[in-house]
Parts: C-alpha cells; structure tokens; sequence
C-alpha cells in the first residue's frame, strides 16, 4: 500500500508566478478530491473527480485555479498569477467511493509560501 | 448545507488522563461522520467513522466516538491518554448522498502534558 502521495512537499514561489502541484492517488481508487488548509483552520473542498471528470468545483476555486486528471490517474493543481493569500497547505485525498468505501485517504500535502 | 462546530480550539490533558473533544453538526440530511488527526506537517489519517449500524464506534490508537442524532453531536474519547496523541483533531461530515466530499470543523488542538 503506497499511500496518497503529493510533490512537491513544499513550494516557495513569488506573487504573480504559476505554480502546479501533483497527487497521486491510491491506484484503485476512482475519487480524487484536492482541498486547502490555512493556518488554524480545517481543510476546505475544492474540487472532486471520478474518474477524469472533474464533476463539482467550490466557489473557492477562483479562475485562476485548474486541475485535471488525465487519464483518471494522477491530478494536477496549477494556480496561475499566484496571490499572497494563495499560501496553504494543499491536499489531496482519495477514495474508491460509494457506501462504505467513501473513507477519504490523505497525502502529505503541498505547502504553498506566496511571497 | 452541513456545517461542523468544534467548541474547544485547545485542549490541554495530563498524561494517562481520559479526553473528550467535542463535535456537534448541522445538516437537513443523513450524514456520515468523521474524526480525522493531523500530526505536526503531516496529512490527515482517519481514527475513525460512523457510516450506519451501532453508534458507539471503535477507531484506532484507543480512540471512540458516540453518535448522538438528537444532539447531533458526533464527541471522540479516550479513556488515557499518551504523549503522542498530541496533535491536531478534525470531525467531519459528508453527505450520504451523491458528492462524498467532507466538511470540516476548525480542528481542536489536544495537548498532553507530562
């Protein structure tokens, strides 16, 4: 068992540059969802895939967030023309889905530092 | 929507002593339960989950949660505590429906003392 893993651990960028994060979910897992954690407060929800579709996005993911998931494999989360208030920890978390199998598992996570 | 109410943001313990960190949430529907821990620079791991079936649930690292849906509470205990279940604590809900994606709570912040 590998285990949710994301890359980079952490990330130090500065305002107004693109950055792009990669999770890799639990291989036989169809539900991908990424979330954001600011300092002191629980994750928030982004963004959900099943498969490669991506099928709900929060009101947080503003225009300068995208993520994909080719292939229903591993996901990417970019953030274009970074923005101070863009630094947090990112998580992924995965999930086969559907009745007792909806337990989330979660990466490490990716720290974002927007100077 | 759902939402999730940590009352105590810290929680101080002495050792071997026993915890009860406290959850209460809001939701018009069905919903699932979920008390996650976040070590220092870590991702989360589920201590455990209340799906359906019996509402005193058994988790991991001697940790339990009772399910009460006249009070919608959802409280995580342990009878002793040690040193290293210092940390960060997370209840969540999801929906029993469609969209499985979790609402957290602020977190509570338990710390053993020696």
């Amino acid at each position: 068992d590998t285990g949710v893993s994301q890359n980079p651990r952490h990330k130090i960028t500065k305002r107004g540059q693109n950055v792009t994060f990669r999770c890799d979910p639990i291989s036989e897992h169809n539900r991908l969802y990424w979330y954001r954690q600011t300092l002191g407060q629980g994750p928030e929800f982004l963004t959900y895939f099943q498969n490669e579709a991506q099928l709900e996005k929060s009101r947080l993911l503003s225009d300068r967030f995208s993520a994909e998931r080719p292939k229903g494999s591993f996901s990417t989360l970019e953030i274009q023309r970074t923005e101070q208030g863009d630094s947090a920890m990112y998580l992924c978390a995965s999930s086969m889905g559907g009745g007792q199998e909806r337990t989330q598992y979660f990466g490490p996570g990716t720290r974002l530092l927007v100077l | 929507a759902q939402s999730v109410t940590q009352l105590d943001s810290q929680v101080p313990v002495f050792e071997e002593a026993p915890v009860e960190l406290r959850c209460n949430y809001s939701s018009s529907v069905s919903v699932y339960l979920f008390w996650y821990v976040q070590y220092p620079n870590q991702g989360l791991q589920l201590l455990l989950k209340y799906l359906s079936g019996s509402t005193l649930v058994k988790g991991i690292n001697g940790f339990e949660a009772e399910f009460n849906k006249s009070q919608t509470s959802f409280h995580l205990r342990k009878p002793s505590v040690h040193i290293s279940d210092t940390a960060e604590y997370f209840c969540a809900v999801s929906l029993n429906f469609g969209n499985e994606k979790l609402t957290f709570g602020t977190g509570t912040r338990l710390t053993i003392i020696p």
